[in-house]
């Protein structure tokens, strides 16, 4: 079952212009992930953020967690067209278990 | 380092043959997970190897089985296949168990006709 569900499920954006994806889980979390993935490939980590940070910083990502809310958000700013993926945020499945848990994923497309 | 090597790129099979799926990970993972992607049911965690043991384990019928090397190198099998199993099979490996970022491969995409 998916632990976190993304908002919005599609984005349409001009390069240069900021786009911010939210993400909503259900249980407690250690950390929270994010990922990307081009059309049909495998996915790649972007940044991962633990419960006890409220925002973190890569680049031109910039990530926030309200551990109150069970929520995050993931903003990337001055999008190019080569951003242009689908962003999935994932929680890892608790304690010591292994598995991640995603959601469905925004799919991002940025206009050159 | 090398990246996460998934094979075959590509597969195709008819329904009720089995398919073996082989994950490579990088160098000094011990922890291998399997996932499955499809544009209906998004992504599933299929099971989750350490040190050749399975620690956790989806929520998949039987048909879909794994297993972990000593080298860690990994496989996956599914018997009896069928046309709902067509997705993309995605691999990720981790340095340890749990609480750090996952590295994938590119993902075995399984045709089933």
């Amino acid at each position: 079952s998916q632990q976190g569900e993304e908002d919005p499920q599609a984005l349409s954006i001009q390069e240069g212009e900021n786009a911010t994806m939210n993400c909503s889980y259900k249980t407690s979390i250690n950390n929270l992930q994010w990922y990307r993935q081009n059309s049909g490939r495998g996915l790649v980590h972007l940044i991962l953020i633990r419960s006890n940070e409220r925002e973190k910083h890569s680049g031109r990502l910039r990530v926030t967690l309200d551990t109150s809310k069970k929520s995050s958000s993931l903003l990337i700013t001055a999008s190019r067209a080569a951003d242009t993926a689908s962003y999935f945020c994932a929680t890892d499945g608790g304690g010591s278990q292994g598995n991640l848990i995603f959601g469905k994923g925004t799919k991002l497309s940025v206009k050159p | 380092k090398a990246g996460v090597t998934q094979t075959p790129r590509y597969l195709i099979k008819t329904r009720g043959q089995q398919v073996t799926l082989s994950c490579s990970p990088i160098s000094g993972h011990r922890s291998v997970s399997w996932y499955q992607q499809t544009p209906g049911q998004g992504l599933q965690f299929l099971f989750e190897y350490f040190s050749e043991t399975q620690r956790n384990k989806g929520n998949f019928p039987g048909r879909f089985s794994g297993r972990q090397f000593s080298n860690s190198r990994s496989e996956m099998n599914v018997s009896t296949l069928e046309l709902g199993d067509s997705a993309l099979y995605l691999c990720a490996t981790r340095d340890r168990p749990a609480n750090t970022e996952a590295f994938f491969g590119q993902g075995t995409r399984l045709t089933v006709v």
